[in-house]
């Protein structure tokens, strides 16, 4: 159980175009989900948090407009990288906790590495 | 500002004994403290979740220990195997935040 997909598992896209990625819990309802981006060999770096039907926490230096995350349903999560440049290049990898389960455990999805060229 | 410390540098030990990992914290107060399991190119894994009233955990092979006066875990896994080997992130919640360590590298011989 507690299974997080991520779509897709890898994408390179060219400067300047935008890039959308999926992060769906499979087999429970999401309380809420994270968003991540990790560097080589650093820790995860939490983007921005979602709760279902409203608008998405970032973080301190994540600029919403650059990176437009949608929560559409308790099963699902988006995040768009606009107008993407070579220094967006990174792993994304979301999470979501279970909404009949522990709250503070994260259930994370397989990661999505991002090469922008 | 809020810092976990987790040793950079990998953890190399032979096939069946304990691999011992630390997790040093300054500057915050958690309310939970996790343990997951990063393969290269993978998401996370969940494996322990301790609570700051609790000194001790265990899972099967996994072992967790949490001292909030020393602001320290301890991540033991006995008989450990080199299916073991990974890298090993260290979690800290408090209120409704998470914040990750760095990981710890184990490569367990066989």
């Amino acid at each position: 159980g507690a299974v997080v997909s991520q779509h897709p598992s890898w994408v390179i896209c060219k400067s300047g175009t935008s890039v959308k990625i999926e992060c769906r819990s499979l087999d429970f309802q999401a309380t809420t989900m994270f968003w991540y981006r990790q560097f080589p060999k650093q820790s995860l770096m939490l983007m921005a948090t979602s709760n279902e039907g409203s608008k998405a926490t970032y973080e301190q230096g994540v600029e919403k407009d650059k990176f437009l995350i949608n929560h559409a349903s308790l099963t699902l999560s988006t995040l768009t990288v606009t107008s993407a440049h070579p220094e967006d290049s990174s792993f994304y990898i979301c999470s979501a906790t279970d909404r009949d389960s522990n709250q503070y455990e994260q259930y994370f999805g397989p990661g999505t590495r991002l090469t922008v060229t | 500002s809020q810092k976990i410390e987790q040793n950079s540098e990998a953890l190399n030990i032979q096939e069946g004994k304990t691999a011992t990992l630390t997790c040093n914290y300054t500057n915050y107060s958690p309310a939970y403290l996790q343990w997951y399991r990063q393969d290269p190119g993978r998401g996370p894994v969940f494996l322990l979740l301790i609570r700051e009233n609790e000194k001790e955990k265990r899972k099967e092979r996994l072992k967790v220990t949490f001292d909030t006066t020393l602001k320290q875990s301890l991540f033991h896994i006995t008989a450990s195997q080199p299916a073991d080997s990974a890298t090993y992130l260290c979690a800290l919640t408090g209120g409704f935040k998470t914040i990750f360590g760095a990981g710890t590298r184990l490569f367990v011989k066989a």
